[in-house]
């Protein structure tokens, strides 16, 4: 079975740091792109972050770059989000996907998704 | 950046209704649009890639239609298990983004 489990989340103030991961089983992880996805409560979809199966293509949202580093380690076969100076907009819960697309594409659908994991930012 | 404009931003339909739902994007994207069903405090699921494409395992009551900028998700005739909040997303080049959202509630 293909499962993503995202941990890392909790409240944090603002200014501060926080590291995501996400571990992968069920499928051939360094053959997949992977990305973050996150939700602010109540609130619609927004894609965070995109790295390629090798992790030499990485991708942001103009929200995130410059705060947010997105890595992965195919030995491990896990994604992280390590993300900095937080402020109380990044609130949200973040999830990991699977990217699915055309082959030789960068782009792509999401297919699964983690479960997701909530982080907090505020005083 | 392509935003996505869904509608209706809600709905309220009884079971076994037909339901549309419209995805437009502010350019053209071809078919790179996919559809997924969120339910309160889960992930959400992939329903339709490419357009038009139904993901293996999804009912076929689910289909979806369109290219350029103009999508629909339809739902032949709606479950109780379909009452769930619905988005689009776009492939199409970064950044990748997703609709607003359209929430089906029960009538």
């Amino acid at each position: 079975e293909v499962q993503l489990v995202e941990s890392g989340g909790g409240l944090v103030q603002p200014g501060g740091s926080l590291r995501l991961s996400c571990a992968a089983s069920g499928f051939t992880f360094s053959s997949y792109e992977m990305n973050w996805v996150r939700q602010a409560p109540g609130k619609g979809l927004e894609w965070v972050s995109y790295i390629s199966s090798s992790g030499s293509t990485i991708y942001y949202a103009d929200s995130v770059k410059g705060r947010f580093t997105i890595s992965r380690d195919n030995a491990k076969n896990s994604l992280y989000l390590q993300m900095n100076s937080l402020r109380a907009e990044d609130t949200a819960v973040y999830y990991c996907a699977r990217g699915v697309g055309y082959v030789g594409a960068t782009t792509s659908w999401f297919d699964p998704w983690g479960q997701g994991t909530l982080v907090t930012v505020s005083s | 950046a392509i935003q996505l404009t869904q509608s209706p931003s809600s709905l309220s339909a009884s079971v076994g209704d037909r339901v549309t739902i419209t995805c437009r994007a502010s350019q053209g994207i071809s078919s790179a649009l996919a559809w997924y069903q969120q339910k309160p405090g889960k992930a959400p699921k992939l329903l339709i890639y490419d357009a038009s494409s139904l993901e293996s395992g999804v009912p076929s009551r689910f289909s979806g239609s369109g290219s350029g900028t103009d999508f629909t998700l339809t739902i032949s005739s709606l479950q109780p298990e379909d009452f769930a909040t619905y988005y689009c997303q776009q492939f199409n080049n970064y950044p990748l983004t997703f609709g607003g959202g359209t929430k089906v509630e029960i009538k």
